[in-house]
């Protein structure tokens, strides 16, 4: 299996702040990638796909990057919505597989 | 506007089978253009995808699941569902079903809670 490590597993940022989360696969999945953003009691929901894709009606502030085994989520300036556990997923190769989670929380 | 809601016993014990339910809504499992999964998240922790599969039957498991797992879809009822035998209390979790549009699990269902217990 394609294992998924994101880095740093917690974040501690504030309003207005500009973050990057980083993912990294055991081996090359080209640009299938996908991020998800969690909250609490919720489910996850699409933000990225395709490592840079942003999907209908995210906002812009959410970007994507990378290729091949370093992926990087960047939120342009971090909004009160956007405290929350983000996940990456790559489906190049089954099983579909995700990293743990990076959890952003107010600083 | 696309919804899909799992449905299932809530609380299953050790040993037995557990069968949990996706009814899509606003759209439909017919469609040569989706497939339909399963991804679980057990308390606290990551997201693991089950399986997926195609209106027509062909499916995708998670080999780490495998032995135990059926996915099979409904189309007169709408509806794709999960049965996972031989359960234990590591097979609690939340449950959730999505649509797989290009390989990417872009609608989900608010998900199901299901502990296993005796």
């Amino acid at each position: 299996d394609i294992q998924m490590t994101q880095s740093p597993s917690t974040l501690s940022a504030s309003v207005g702040d500009r973050v990057t989360l980083t993912c990294r696969a055991s081996q090359s999945i080209s640009s299938w990638l996908a991020w998800y953003q969690q909250k609490p009691g919720k489910a996850p929901k699409l933000l990225i796909y395709k490592a840079s894709s942003l999907e209908s009606g995210v906002p812009s502030r959410f970007s994507g990057s990378g290729s091949g085994t370093e992926f990087t989520l960047t939120i342009s300036s971090l909004q009160p919505d956007d405290f929350a556990t983000y996940y990456c997923q790559q489906y190049d190769t089954y099983p579909w597989t995700f990293g743990q989670g990076t959890k952003v929380e107010i600083k | 506007q696309l919804q899909l809601q799992e449905s299932g016993p809530g609380l299953v014990k050790p040993s037995e089978t557990l069968s949990l339910a996706c009814t899509v809504s606003g759209g439909s499992i017919n469609s040569s253009r989706y497939y339909w999964g399963w991804i679980r998240q057990p308390p606290g922790k990551g997201l693991e995808w089950i399986g997926s599969i195609f209106y027509r039957g062909s499916t995708y498991y998670n080999p780490s699941l495998k032995s135990r797992i059926t996915i099979s879809a409904d189309t007169s009822k709408n509806q794709f569902s999960l049965k996972v035998s031989s359960v234990t209390a590591a097979d609690t979790a939340i449950y959730y079903c999505a649509r797989i549009d290009s390989r990417v699990m872009d609608v989900w269902g608010k998900g199901a809670t299901i502990t296993v217990s005796s």
